[in-house]
């Protein structure tokens, strides 16, 4: 069975650092593609990215670029998101997401989910 | 960047009836190589995280009910429920990965009349 299990609820302040996980399991974790999509309270999705855990190739949305890291460690079939100083509109549930491609290297959409980490920054 | 529009932005339908949601592209997701639209729809229950319901405009998941259905193509794309049921109440989220960034509707809040 496919598997996306994120890491726990996040309360932080303004400014702190944070660094959230996604692990798989049930198949083979580097020759997927994982996304991570923000929603914030009461709206709707946001693609942020996505990372190949294989190579730790990684490719941004220009809104969110500059502003996370995504990154993988295959070894332990895990993929991040993190921030290095975060701000209030930071608040949202970010969800982890495997992406299937196809044969020409094509995204094609999201079958598996986690369950989803909630972020909360506020002084 | 596409960008993804769907109508309405919320409906109220009375069980057992009929729901049709549209999904506008600002242009033609259709790739002419496989003749695939990269259009998914996807389903979120309040508290949880969405599900794919539906890949390619038109193509099921494994384990949804056969009353979802999706049709259209290049730019217009329609997800019809056959019969209304109450575990239906949900957003409804259309997406396109033909050109990066992926992007996604803006949802459609179903509920019961």
């Amino acid at each position: 069975e496919v598997q996306l299990v994120q890491s726990g609820a996040e309360v932080k302040k303004p400014g702190e650092s944070l660094k959230i996980s996604c692990k798989g399991s049930g198949y083979n974790f580097p020759t997927y593609w994982i996304a991570w999509v923000r929603q914030m309270p009461g709206k709707g999705l946001e693609w942020m990215g996505v990372v190949y855990p294989g190579d730790s190739d990684t490719r941004y949305s220009p809104s969110f670029q500059g502003q996370v890291t995504i990154s993988a460690d295959k070894s332990i079939s895990t993929a991040f998101l993190q921030w290095s100083s975060l701000k209030a509109s930071d608040t949202a549930m970010y969800y982890c997401a495997r992406l299937k491609v196809d044969y020409s290297g094509s995204y094609n959409f999201l079958d598996f989910w986690g369950q989803g980490t909630l972020v909360t920054v506020s002084s | 960047d596409i960008v993804m529009t769907q109508s309405p932005d919320s409906l109220a339908v009375s069980l057992g009836e009929r729901v049709t949601i549209n999904c506008k592209s600002s242009r033609s997701i259709l790739y002419s190589s496989n003749n695939k639209n990269y259009l998914a729809w996807y389903q979120q229950k309040p508290g949880q995280p969405p599900r794919l319901l539906l890949y390619w405009a038109s193509s099921r998941e494994s384990g949804v009910p056969d009353r979802f259905s999706g049709s259209g193509s290049g730019t217009d794309f329609t997800l019809t429920i056959s019969s209304l049921q109450a575990e239906d109440v949900a957003v409804y989220y259309c997406q396109q990965c033909y050109s990066t960034p992926c992007s996604f509707g803006q949802g459609t809040k179903l509920e019961i009349k």
